[in-house]
């Protein structure tokens, strides 16, 4: 089983609509959870990290829930420009390196 | 933005080849990462380093090495390139909280 699990999709949503997107993980020791974009043949960039509490940015909201181990990002009133893959990522115990997803895919359309 | 660079950009190179990629970040991390991504794949940990003179082999095997003589700078060796070493390679550092920023990457092609 792998570590951190996505719904590669491709989640096609008109603009204006709300999309949300899980990810799963295996190790319930995990300590830090974060959301990253990644465009077309281009490197991931960091969208936001998870906290316990949940937290907001703008159109984003990201949730944790560890009793059934997985992380939630929500996107309202996407833009053609939310069009990316996102990729969820989660430190391990003990260590600084990051587990990531296989990403999921969102296309917005007109 | 993160301040974290690597050159070069794009390398076109045949079998047998020596290469060098370089990764340099001005943000004073300690910890630094090279991971390796082909097309609509995931991220896959091939070297880290959490200081000078410290480095680890990640997750997914790799037949290159790492050095790590300064802190700002983290260079991938490949000592004979190969058609199956052609992908894409992301240098990352991060910062106390993990918080991981990568640079542009480098798209390796083995001809």
């Amino acid at each position: 089983r792998k570590e951190v699990e996505q719904d590669p999709g491709p989640f096609n949503v008109p603009e204006g609509a709300t999309v949300a997107f899980n990810c799963t993980y295996s190790n319930s020791a995990s300590q830090s959870f974060f959301w990253y974009r990644q465009d077309c043949r281009k490197e991931p960039k960091l969208l936001m990290s998870v906290y316990s509490s949940g937290n907001e940015d703008g159109r984003f909201t990201a949730q944790l829930n560890r009793a059934s181990q997985y992380i939630s990002l929500l996107i309202r009133d996407s833009k053609l420009s939310d069009s990316a893959t996102y990729l969820c990522a989660v430190r391990a115990v003990g260590g600084y390196a990051l587990n990531f997803g296989k990403g999921t895919s969102l296309l917005v359309t007109p | 933005e993160a301040d974290i660079y690597q050159t070069p950009r794009y390398l076109v190179i045949g079998t047998g080849k020596k290469i060098t990629l370089e990764c340099s970040q001005t943000m004073g991390h300690d910890k630094m990462y090279w991971y390796q991504q082909d097309p609509g794949m995931e991220l896959h940990l091939i070297h880290y380093s959490y200081g000078v003179n410290s480095t680890e082999k990640g997750d997914l095997s790799s037949e290159s090495t790492v050095s790590r003589i300064r802190t700002e700078h983290f260079p991938l060796t490949l000592e004979s390139a190969r058609p199956s070493h052609t992908s894409q390679y992301l240098c990352a550092s991060s910062d106390p909280g993990a918080e991981q920023y990568f640079g542009p990457g480098t798209r390796l092609t083995v001809t």
